[in-house]
């Protein structure tokens, strides 16, 4: 089973600020990831599919890529509604998932 | 847009069953892949197993022997059976919907809120 690595486990910055996510895999995954964002009592939003595509609606702050094993989520110029759960899946083996990365303020 | 629904209870015994459902509104089951995913502290999210609009399914190797998920097309609903539950299946319980990407490859694009079963006597 390939393991998806996040860090750091928490990030804190501040609104307006930039923030970089990182996701490795144990073995090579294409570009074969998406990144997520969770918010408590809601349901997961899709934000990157394919490493580095931004799905439906999704803010041009928010930007992928990467690929093989290694891969990153920048946000820009970070908003309130920004703070939240990241987390990042691998569809290319299967589906695993990333532990997840706490962005705070 | 499309959007799901768990529903369940949200008690189970241990060595029972556990069974939930998922409603898709907004959109048709057809001609999706549909998920159900867990997640608990000890283990974070994972994959149990998809069923595709015909009926065809998938499952997790490690949840094999226990698992069923089931498609009813007439009321836009799938659903997810696991037996003999124990206290390590307590988790918050998604339902989801995958699709293609251009290389073919299946991903999660529309999620539930999930539903917390805790699995106690």
């Amino acid at each position: 089973e390939i393991v998806m690595t996040q860090s750091p486990d928490t990030l804190s910055v501040s609104p307006g600020d930039r923030a970089t996510l990182s996701c490795r895999a144990s073995q090579s995954v294409s570009s074969n990831l998406a990144w997520y964002q969770q918010k408590p009592g809601q349901a997961p939003r899709l934000l990157i599919f394919g490493a580095s595509t931004r799905a439906t609606g999704v803010p041009a702050r928010f930007s992928g890529s990467g690929s093989e094993t290694e891969f990153t989520l920048t946000i820009t110029s970070l908003q309130s509604e920004d703070f939240a759960v990241y987390f990042c899946l691998q569809y290319n083996n299967w589906r695993t998932f990333g532990q997840g990365t706490r962005l705070e303020i | 847009q499309v959007r799901l629904q768990e529903s369940g209870p949200g008690l189970v015994k241990p060595s029972e069953t556990l069974s939930l459902t998922c409603t898709v509104s907004g959109g048709s089951i057809s001609p999706y892949y549909w998920s159900w995913l867990r997640q608990s502290p000890g283990k974070g999210l994972e994959w149990i197993g998809y069923v595709y609009h015909s009926g065809t399914t998938f499952y997790h190797s490690s949840l094999r022997s226990r698992v069923t998920i089931s498609v009813d097309t007439s009321k836009n609903q799938f659903s997810l059976r696991l037996t003999s539950v124990s206290a390590a299946d307590t988790a918050v319980y998604y339902c989801a919907r995958e699709t293609y990407d251009a290389s073919d490859y299946l991903y999660f694009d529309s999620w539930g809120q999930g539903t917390l079963v805790t699995v106690s006597a």
